[in-house]
């Protein structure tokens, strides 16, 4: 059971450049998150779905969109790469019966914009 | 969203039980208690959660006080690779997101 993973590991990209972060979870969780998280700071939510077609911004969603067309992906874009997007990325996913379910997250994707 | 309030490190040695105090003195009755500890380099990983009633798993313990005011997440047995930052969290029935707050970084010492 591979749970939540997250495609690629790392990345640097040059300003301006784009690029889409890849997620799939093969649980059939209905809800699944995107976060970034700084060098020495807490998770900030970037967007959240409840289920395919449905989506919603979180604390941080400036500079990224995200659409939900199945399940299992969850994939979240960066349109013209600026160097404060330079974070650890984590995505991650619930079951439909939301706060009394753990959520399980991806390993990361490390970007660093130049 | 409702606060928690966390100690921002601890330190603890190996083999000792360790007690990780969380106050959330503004939990409403849906609100579940949830605990995540993120290892170094990786991602949260998901530790334990409770209502109202004490939880056990292969993990931890919690306790949760009868006001449900503070909570207390029990390592029993600490070993080095304990070793990360535990985040006491708040989510509500319905609110369809966790947020995050800076976490207890745990330092176990051999």
């Amino acid at each position: 059971n591979a749970g939540v993973t997250q495609t690629p590991k790392f990345r640097i990209l040059k300003i301006g450049q784009s690029m889409t972060l890849q997620c799939t979870q093969d649980m059939n969780h209905n809800y699944m998150y995107w976060y970034r998280q700084d060098p020495g700071m807490g998770l900030k939510l970037i967007y959240y779905s409840v289920g395919a077609g449905i989506t919603d911004k979180g604390e941080v969603p400036n500079g990224y969109n995200v659409s939900r067309s199945t399940t299992e992906d969850f994939p979240l874009r960066l349109e013209l790469a600026a160097p404060s997007q330079t974070s650890v990325y984590f995505c991650a996913s619930s079951s439909w019966t939301g706060a009394n379910y753990g959520y399980t997250f991806g390993s990361g994707t490390r970007l660093t914009v130049v | 969203d409702a606060k928690t309030t966390q100690p921002n490190s601890m330190e603890s040695n190996e083999e000792e039980p360790v007690h990780l105090p969380c106050n959330h003195s503004t939990i409403s009755g849906t609100d579940y208690i949830h605990w995540y500890r993120q290892l170094p380099s990786q991602g949260p990983e998901y530790v334990i959660h409770g209502l109202t009633s004490n939880v056990n798993n292969r993990m931890a313990s919690l306790a949760i006080a009868e006001d449900r005011k503070s909570s207390t997440l029990i390592l029993h047995r600490a070993t080095l690779r304990d070793a990360a930052v535990y985040y006491c969290i708040l989510n509500r029935q319905g609110a369809q997101k966790l947020v995050f707050g800076q976490g207890t970084r745990l330092t176990i010492n051999p």
